[in-house]
């Protein structure tokens, strides 16, 4: 699976926004951006995903850049419900059922401070 | 229903004895994973299943892990003679057919070994 980077952690102030980097210069042409998190004591949760155009849906927006070698998912308002650790992961188009394993890194971890 | 189930939440297990986790997959859904977490942030992948046939094993240390997903019933994963290092979160997700959309996880299973 392509690689993908994030912060450790980031810290955002209640009611505002939030813009949460991945960096992913390996991705292939195949790739779909895909976004999780996983708030204290849950399992993953999906948020948003993409493949080359921004896209917003009810939690959260994606700002993938022109060469798709790093996305940013957006939340407009942090809440502090928002507070969890938040996955970028690539996953391939074309792969079968079975390669949909998702391959997880370390995500960043969100603080939101009221 | 429209939730991963995965009982039970907690399981503590003596150094050298079984243990077995259940989870019942969103109904329509064929795909079954299983992950495994073990620090704060880090997943690993176990094993799939694509209705009751395994697909991809790969991760699954051979000797005293198994997994089922049989007809009509909850998959299973089942840890003989579990050790310390088994200590860990294991979630559950299920997924249509290449439903890029995304996993839906359950909330895990935590075990402790003793």
């Amino acid at each position: 699976d392509a690689k993908t980077t994030q912060p450790n952690s980031m810290e955002s102030n209640e009611e505002e926004p939030v813009h949460l980097p991945c960096n992913h210069s390996t991705i292939s042409g195949t790739d779909y951006i895909h976004w999780y998190r996983q708030l204290p004591s849950q399992g993953p949760e999906y948020v948003i995903h993409g493949l080359t155009s921004n896209v917003n849906n009810r939690m959260a927006s994606l700002a993938i850049a022109e060469d798709r070698k790093s996305s940013t998912l957006i939340l407009h308002r942090a809440t502090l419900r928002d507070a969890a650790v938040y996955y970028c992961i690539l996953r391939d188009m074309e792969a079968t059922g079975g390669y949909q394993k998702v391959t997880f890194g370390t995500g960043t971890k969100l603080q939101v401070i009221p | 229903g429209e939730e991963v189930a995965q009982t039970p939440k907690h399981l503590v297990r003596g150094e050298g004895q079984k243990a077995k986790l259940y989870c019942a997959p969103i109904k329509g859904h064929s795909y079954v994973f299983w992950y495994q977490q073990v620090l704060k942030n880090e997943f690993k992948f176990l094993i799939s299943f694509q209705n009751e046939n395994v697909f991809d094993e790969t991760g699954m240390p051979k000797e005293r892990f198994s997994a089922k997903c049989l007809p009509n019933s909850p998959c299973s994963l089942e840890i003989q003679a579990t050790k310390l290092e088994d200590s860990a979160v294991y979630f559950c997700a299920s997924s249509q057919l290449r439903q890029f959309y995304g996993y839906t996880f359950g909330s895990g299973t935590r075990l402790t070994v003793v």
